[in-house]
Formats: C-alpha cells, structure tokens, sequence
C-alpha cells in the first residue's frame, strides 16, 4: 500500500483566486492521479500527473484551469485556477504503486463562495 | 460502454444484519473489480477487489460475489455493524498499471444499533 497525505484538508476561497493543493506519497509511484469528488455523483478521473512530462488530462478537464506538477516520484500539486463556485468539491490525489490496486489520499475539501 | 451503475443509492440496515450493495458493468473487458470504503471527511480505503477468475472472494465479514455472465458484482457484509456505516464505492478497470478505474456513484450505508 501506500500512505498519502494532502495539504490543505479544507480551504474556503473566493470566487476568482486560484488555489493549490498538494499531494505527498511516502514511497516513489509513477501512476499518481487527480479526481474530483462530488455529491451524488462518481469519482472524476481529472488528470494523470507525469513524472517529467505534462499531465495527461481527461476529456473536460484543461491545464489552463487545473495546471499540475510532479516534480518527482512522491509529490505532486494541483492547482484550482479562477475558482467559481462550481469548483466546490473533494480533491483527491491517488497513487497506483503496483498492479491494479489503487489507494486515495484524505482529500482536500473546497468551499469557493 | 464505460458506465459502473450501483445500487441502492442508500441503504439502513439494523445491527448484525446482512447489507447488500450490487454493481452492474458494461465493458466485457473489464477484469478487475474492487470496492472502496469511505467515511465521511476521508479518502476512499481500498476494501476489497476480485478477478473474474473467481465467482467469490470473501475477506472477514465482507464477501464479493462476481457474476460474469450478469456482468454485475456485489458486496455483502455480514453482521452489519454501526462502525461499517460508511459510504461504499464499486469500480471495475481492465487489469494493467495504465487502466483507468470507473467508478459507481456509492451507496451510504447505516448501520442503526
């Protein structure tokens, strides 16, 4: 398994700013992903973090409104651009270490108001 | 094609009863099924997954019965218990480090004492 953490737990921001969360894993992965998580609905693939590359995004999700980086094998960012209200949501960073098996960060709760 | 439908979108179970969550796929491609367990304020924990070689997989109180030719899978607790009230979260992937996870929506289990 692995162990993941994320920082911020929970922010409130106002519509406009940008907000940036970060993902820290306690062992080197090279799958790590982005989702969102909202009421009532499944868990949003938003995008692959590279190691050294650009992030590969899912069909809806652009990099000019969730840039990422992942400057090595255990950390990563995303980055909420020009928040509207309709970003309020659950962030959550993942990491495959091996196979299939799939494990989620705490998440990040953010309130955009 | 790529849709995970699961069922009940709720459910209230009565202490030491059996809870019953069903998920339904699409892809006959996918071979890979686990389930997720979530609390509130807390990333989904891996709980459980199966492979179609297998019709059943059981770990302590919580078993998986898969139906290949139904393509639907489920999670049955036995001796519900007020700490199993959670949120459940079925997906199912092809195997392969790169598979991307398709998820249900959850279901919210209550567990009343």
């Amino acid at each position: 398994s692995a162990v993941i953490s994320q920082k911020p737990s929970r922010d409130i921001c106002q519509r406009g700013t940008s907000l940036t969360i970060q993902c820290q894993v306690d062992s080197q992965v090279t799958m790590m992903f982005w989702y969102r998580q909202q009421p009532g609905q499944s868990l949003t693939l938003i995008a692959t973090a590279n190691q050294g590359s650009e992030a590969t995004y899912e069909s809806g999700f652009v990099i000019d409104k969730f840039p990422i980086s992942r400057p090595n094998l255990t950390f990563s960012t995303l980055t909420v651009s020009n928040m509207s209200p309709e970003d309020s949501s659950i962030y959550l960073c993942s990491v495959r270490p091996l196979g299939n098996e799939q494990f989620f960060g705490p998440g990040t709760r953010l309130t955009v108001l | 094609q790529q849709q995970v439908k699961q069922s009940p979108q709720s459910l209230i179970v009565q202490k030491g009863g059996i809870s019953i969550i069903n998920c339904a796929y699409e892809n006959t491609a996918f071979d890979y099924f686990p389930w997720y367990q979530q609390f509130p304020g807390k990333g989904p924990a891996l709980l459980i997954a199966i492979r179609p070689d297998v019709s059943e997989k059981k770990e302590g109180r919580f078993t998986i019965s898969f139906n290949k030719s139904a393509k639907q899978f489920s999670l049955h607790i036995m001796d519900s218990q007020p700490g199993d009230s959670a949120t459940y979260v079925c997906a199912a992937s092809r195997q392969g480090g790169s598979e991307k996870l398709v998820f249900g929506k959850g279901t919210k289990l209550t567990v009343n004492p």
